[in-house]
């Protein structure tokens, strides 16, 4: 039961331009929602989360954006540069369907920036 | 710094012998989890700890096992019961296992059977 879904396995961009990554999720109970970075072998950086009682969350260069109706997320970078090329996971909290509070992580999506 | 560090980066193991791996944070978090990734798939959680002395099962927990003796640490030995033990693992902290708390993440150890 894939409760967090990343449909694109990669996406390569031009630099420069938006880079828009996509998570769909099926339990309406997460309330909490987060995006990471991950070059390969290492661990995940936390890049920006963002709570269920909002649509849209910014810093700097990263915006994710909340449809709570389309159960979506998801992290537009702008403008993209080359060194963000990595694997970039989504991650939804909250009460999961075992009925415990849970982190439930995407399969990922690899991002190219193409100079 | 604050921080997650995982020892060793790069182990490998016999078939039939248990290791483990450690993992220690200064953050003073009192949520601490070990997550699993195989190649194309997502992160998957094995074991997590919520206090001293308390830890709960994950999704896969056969064939690991783990200890919380001390609020910064949170080891984790990989079995000889686990069939399948390569793997880069991934462990981890929060402030507290609850909504709004973001999960911070060691750079990880790679175990090799060999």
């Amino acid at each position: 039961d894939q409760q967090v879904k990343q449909n694109s396995p990669s996406l390569s961009v031009q630099e420069g331009r938006i880079s828009i990554l996509n998570c769909d999720y099926t339990n309406s109970m997460f309330d909490y929602f987060l995006w990471y970075k991950k070059y390969p072998a290492e661990g995940p950086t936390f890049l920006i989360s963002i709570s269920s009682i909002k649509d849209k969350n910014e810093d700097g260069r990263f915006t994710v954006f909340l449809n709570k109706s389309a159960k979506h997320l998801s992290l537009h970078i702008v403008p993209s540069q080359p060194g963000d090329s990595a694997v970039y996971f989504c991650a939804a909290s909250g009460i999961s369907t075992s009925g415990t509070y849970k982190y439930i992580f995407g399969t990922g999506t690899r991002l190219k920036v193409l100079a | 710094d604050g921080g997650i560090t995982q020892s060793p980066k790069y182990l490998f193991r016999k078939e039939g012998q248990n290791v483990t791996l450690s993992c220690e944070q200064n953050l003073n978090h009192d949520a601490m989890y070990w997550y699993r990734q195989d190649p194309g798939q997502g992160l998957r959680l094995i074991y997590y700890s919520q206090i001293v002395n308390d830890f709960q099962k994950g999704d896969i927990a056969e064939g690991y096992s783990v200890s919380r003796e001390k609020k910064e640490s949170f080891p984790l030995t990989v079995t000889s019961a686990q069939k399948n033990p390569t793997a880069f693992y991934l462990c981890a902290s929060s402030i507290m296992r609850s909504s709004g708390n973001t999960i911070y993440f060691g750079e990880g150890s790679w175990l090799t059977v060999v």
